[in-house]
């Protein structure tokens, strides 16, 4: 299993760009989030999915947009990049059992974006 | 709205000594409660959980982490720390599966830099 996947690692944007982060998990889970981390204010959930299908906003949602692709897929869009979002970007994933461990969350590797 | 404290920015200890990382939260019912480890240039591990049951709760590396509800904290401690233990701890609060939450995201603290002397 290789758990949650993420492409690219690393990428920089002009502003202006548009890009797609992709994210995969091979665990079955239903649930699936993306956060951004910034340095010295932890993370934060920028849109989750709680099943195939749906999708909603979490905390800081503005310039950015989501999709759920499949169970297994939920990629992260950039319209029009801004170097606010220069950011590490993380996907999550939980829910593939019964109770309250399916609410644990299993984190990928994350993606370094710069935007200059 | 939730939310998680973590007083501490940064941590140093020497290798051998104990240590504890303090976490608290605001939550309007019971918490489920985490701790995450990231390793530099890494993603988050899980650490350790609190949902329901005994207030001490054991996690993997030899972590463990207590529930004190009157106190609205969470805190992590360890009896001896390795120089593998220097990363950065993140304490997360999250909706009660038992209290009718659901799978809508973690609230994270800012996290606590720790630094193992030799």
């Amino acid at each position: 299993n290789a758990g949650v996947t993420q492409t690219p690692k690393f990428q920089v944007l002009k502003t202006g760009q548009s890009m797609t982060l992709q994210c995969a998990q091979d665990m079955n889970h239903n649930s699936m989030y993306w956060y951004r981390q910034d340095p010295g204010m932890g993370l934060r959930l920028i849109y989750y999915s709680a099943s195939e299908g749906t999708t909603d906003k979490g905390e800081v949602p503005n310039g950015y947009n989501v999709s759920r692709l499949n169970k297994r897929e939920f990629s992260l869009r950039l319209e029009s990049a801004a170097p606010s979002q220069t950011s590490v970007y993380f996907c999550a994933s939980s829910g593939g059992l019964a109770g309250p461990s399916s609410y644990e969350q299993y984190f990928g590797p994350g993606t370094r974006l710069t935007v200059t | 709205a939730q939310s998680v404290t973590q007083p501490d920015i940064h941590i140093t200890v020497s290798e051998g000594a104990s240590l504890e990382l303090r976490c608290n939260y605001s939550y309007g019912a019971t918490p489920y409660l985490f701790w995450y480890v990231q390793s530099p240039g890494q993603g988050l591990q899980l650490l350790l959980k609190y949902f329901s049951g005994d207030t001490l709760v054991q996690g993997i590396k030899g972590f463990e982490a207590e529930f004190k509800r009157s106190q609205s904290s969470f805190n992590l401690r360890k009896p001896s720390v390795h120089w593998s233990d220097a990363a950065e701890y993140f304490c997360a609060v999250g909706k009660n599966p038992y209290s009718g939450g659901g799978a809508d995201g973690l609230t994270f603290g800012k996290g606590t830099h720790l630094i193992i002397q030799p």
